[in-house]
């Protein structure tokens, strides 16, 4: 119940294209989902969080969608250049306090030129 | 962004020796510091929850003598991987939450360390 499925586990486009990354979970008290962008030899980096209480969010390039019915969540990343080339983790955890945060397993995107 | 420091970027050891890993929180206090480690191409697996001034919470199945985690000051948490084996060889990435904020929305990483074991 702890789990996050992501999905899929590579992932390329070309330059321009719309790459999707989805995430689903079980534990339905989980209140926060982040995702976070991953370079090789780099510490993760927080790009975009969303809570249940809405169903999209959009930051720059990179857009969230919730569906809480479902329990799932997914990255829409538009315009998707090769510097966007990387991991990406989604993440779910419970907000507050010392809860830990659940990651995915991770997607290996590339965007090619 | 706030900045986590973690030092050093890259180590290199003999099989037996101890190493000490260091995670800074340069320009906030951290009550609480996570230690995680990342095989290649895998997700991150937490190993550890660092809460300043207490003893560190181990995850299932970690060795807590073997991964010795200090939390001396608001600041800074070390991992020191003792007598070390190949097996242990790894990335180590260190997170670090700003105690002024919500735990998630202000939880920032390092940028890791690799441990090579010979």
């Amino acid at each position: 119940q702890q789990q996050v499925k992501q999905s899929p586990q590579s992932l390329i486009v070309q330059k321009g294209g719309i790459p999707i990354i989805n995430c689903a979970y079980e534990n339905t008290a989980f209140d926060y989902f982040p995702w976070y962008q991953q370079f090789p030899g780099k510490g993760p980096a927080l790009l975009i969080a969303i809570r249940p209480d809405v169903s999209e969010k959009k930051e720059g390039r990179f857009t969230i969608s919730f569906n809480k019915s479902a329990k799932q969540f997914s990255l829409h990343i538009m315009d998707s250049q090769p510097g966007d080339s990387a991991t990406y983790f989604c993440a779910a955890s419970l907000s507050g306090g010392y809860n830990k945060l659940i990651f995915g397993a991770g997607t290996r995107l590339a965007v090619h030129p | 962004g706030a900045v986590v420091s973690q030092h050093p970027s890259w180590v290199i050891c003999k099989s037996g020796t101890s190493v000490k890993i260091e995670c800074r929180s340069l320009d906030f206090q951290a009550t609480t510091m996570f230690w995680y480690r990342q095989f290649p191409k895998q997700s991150l697996m937490l190993m550890a929850t660092s809460n300043e001034g207490s003893k560190a919470t181990y995850e299932q199945g970690v060795e807590k003598d073997k991964f010795l985690i200090n939390h001396a000051s608001l600041t800074l948490s070390t991992l020191t991987v003792t007598s070390a084996h190949p097996e242990d060889s790894s990335f180590y990435i260190c997170s670090a939450r700003d105690m002024a904020g919500d735990f998630n929305e202000k939880l920032f990483f390092g940028s890791g360390t690799q441990l090579s074991v010979l």
